[in-house]
């Protein structure tokens, strides 16, 4: 059974630095992994969807890569703000093939400090 | 194009209640999964429905049931509830069954039993 983990659980940096979240799955056989925000009591939000063929994937401020050799994936911001504050999950499609959900990590609490 | 929706944001129960929760997943897409959030557990895939068909379900007894809806909208229902039942429900949609899609998730359903 696939195991997600995240390191640091939680994380305070002042403004304006560069950050990477890390994030490791147990099984190497993904079709794909997924970063999602949440914010206090809401919902989730996706930020990046990395396909297995793919090494990294960007959106604005955000750098996603992943490595399934080694089953780790990193979550870069980069000029980090105070709305960047958030929990940040990764999540992998459970392995086995089929319709198994996603098995989530449990997060990493980031605090950006004005 | 709007998001995923779910009824009500919140719920206060008293235990051994039963309570139904809906999702309106995003316009086209068939597939619709349902997560437990809790503090201690964090999310935990409960099922998942395509095609007004249960494709898969997690770990969960059988007090948590769902149906899906020929529109695609899906309800779960909780029976007999229990305080450990307490939790923020999210559900998730993606366009197809299958690993390779982007999953999108609702605001959640903050559920309290007390």
């Amino acid at each position: 059974k696939q195991e997600v983990t995240q390191i640091p659980a939680a994380l305070s940096v002042p403004e304006g630095e560069n950050l990477v979240l890390n994030c490791s799955f147990t099984d190497s056989a993904i079709y794909n992994l997924q970063w999602f925000r949440q914010d206090p009591g809401k919902g989730l939000t996706s930020l990046l969807l990395i396909q297995s063929s793919q090494r990294e994937q960007t959106s604005g401020r955000l750098n996603a890569s992943l490595d399934k050799s080694s089953g780790r994936s990193t979550l870069y911001i980069a000029a980090s703000q105070p709305g960047d504050s958030a929990t940040y999950l990764c999540a992998v499609p459970e392995a086995g093939g089929g319709a198994d959900g996603l098995t989530f990590g449990k997060g990493t609490h980031l605090i950006i400090q004005p | 194009k709007a998001g995923v929706t779910q009824t009500p944001r919140y719920l206060i129960k008293t235990r051994g209640q039963q309570v139904t929760l809906s999702c309106s997943p995003i316009s086209g897409h068939r597939s619709v999964s349902w997560y437990q959030q809790t503090p201690g557990q964090g999310l935990q895939f409960l099922f998942e429905y395509f095609s007004e068909t249960q494709r898969n379900k997690g770990n969960f007894p059988g007090r948590f049931s769902g149906r899906q809806f020929s529109n695609s909208r899906s309800e779960m229902n909780v029976s007999t509830l229990e305080l450990g039942d307490s939790a923020l429900y999210l559900c998730a949609s993606t366009p197809a069954i299958g690993q390779r899609t982007e999953a999108f998730f609702g605001q959640g359903t903050r559920l309290t039993v007390v």
